[in-house]
């Protein structure tokens, strides 16, 4: 597609229900990343992907929060056990490399809500 | 390790009116500076980037933003406000290092909010 794409767009789940939300970068782009925008914390990085690997995983709240990449394409944001303070808009980007200064596309986010 | 500061987190302008909204960002090593604008039940869009070029840096919709080494500051402006401007502002600061690979920081935001 002509730029980042995530889904679901709103999840509303329950407290301790595991959420998957997926991200479909832009053709070509091998950088990918995920944060994590709420109100009480702003944005926040979660994990840096190139290609397939993740050389920074240093953003990932707890051992509840996972991510995978496969075919250095769609990449996966998965939430276990999920609790309130989950709750949050989850925000996938993608450049073209992961060098710095490179033009970092963001996708329209996926809003959770934990209940 | 790298902060960005911006100095209000809302501004509210006339329409017509000159928009300024202040970034000073905290780093041990050159930065490379961002401006992003968030549009309700939207993510982020790029307006302009200083990745150590030309230290005025022109953007879309009529914004521009002047790196300052001297005052650690990185402030946006526009010449005259539009309604369609109302949003959410955020600076963001990434490493400009060979080994870094552009993560961003980002400031608390700023909504800018345009009267008639």
């Amino acid at each position: 597609g002509a730029g980042v794409s995530q889904s679901p767009s709103n999840k509303v789940t329950e407290k301790g229900k595991d959420v998957e939300l997926r991200c479909d970068p832009i053709s070509g782009h091998t950088a990918l990343y995920w944060y994590r925008q709420s109100l009480g914390q702003g944005l926040e990085f979660l994990i840096y992907f190139q290609g397939n690997s993740a050389p920074d995983k240093s953003g990932l709240p707890s051992d509840r929060f996972s991510a995978e990449r496969t075919g250095g394409s769609v990449s996966t944001l998965t939430i276990q056990r999920t609790q309130q303070e989950d709750s949050a808009v989850y925000l996938c980007a993608s450049s073209l490399g992961g060098r710095a200064g490179n033009t970092i596309y963001f996708g329209e986010g996926s809003w959770l809500t934990v209940v | 390790a790298q902060s960005v500061t911006q100095l209000g987190s809302h501004v509210s302008v006339s329409e017509g009116a000159l928009v300024l909204l202040r970034c000073n960002y905290s780093s041990s090593v050159p930065p490379y500076l961002f401006w992003y604008v968030q549009y309700p039940n939207q993510g982020l869009q790029l307006l302009l980037k200083y990745t150590s070029a030309a230290t005025l840096v022109k953007g879309i919709n009529g914004f521009e933003a002047e790196f300052k080494k001297s005052e650690t500051s990185f402030h946006l402006t526009k010449p005259s406000a539009h309604m369609s401007d109302a949003a959410e502002y955020f600076c963001a600061v990434s490493d400009a290092g060979g080994t870094s690979y552009g993560k961003l920081t980002f400031g608390q935001g700023t909504i800018l909010t345009v009267h008639p």
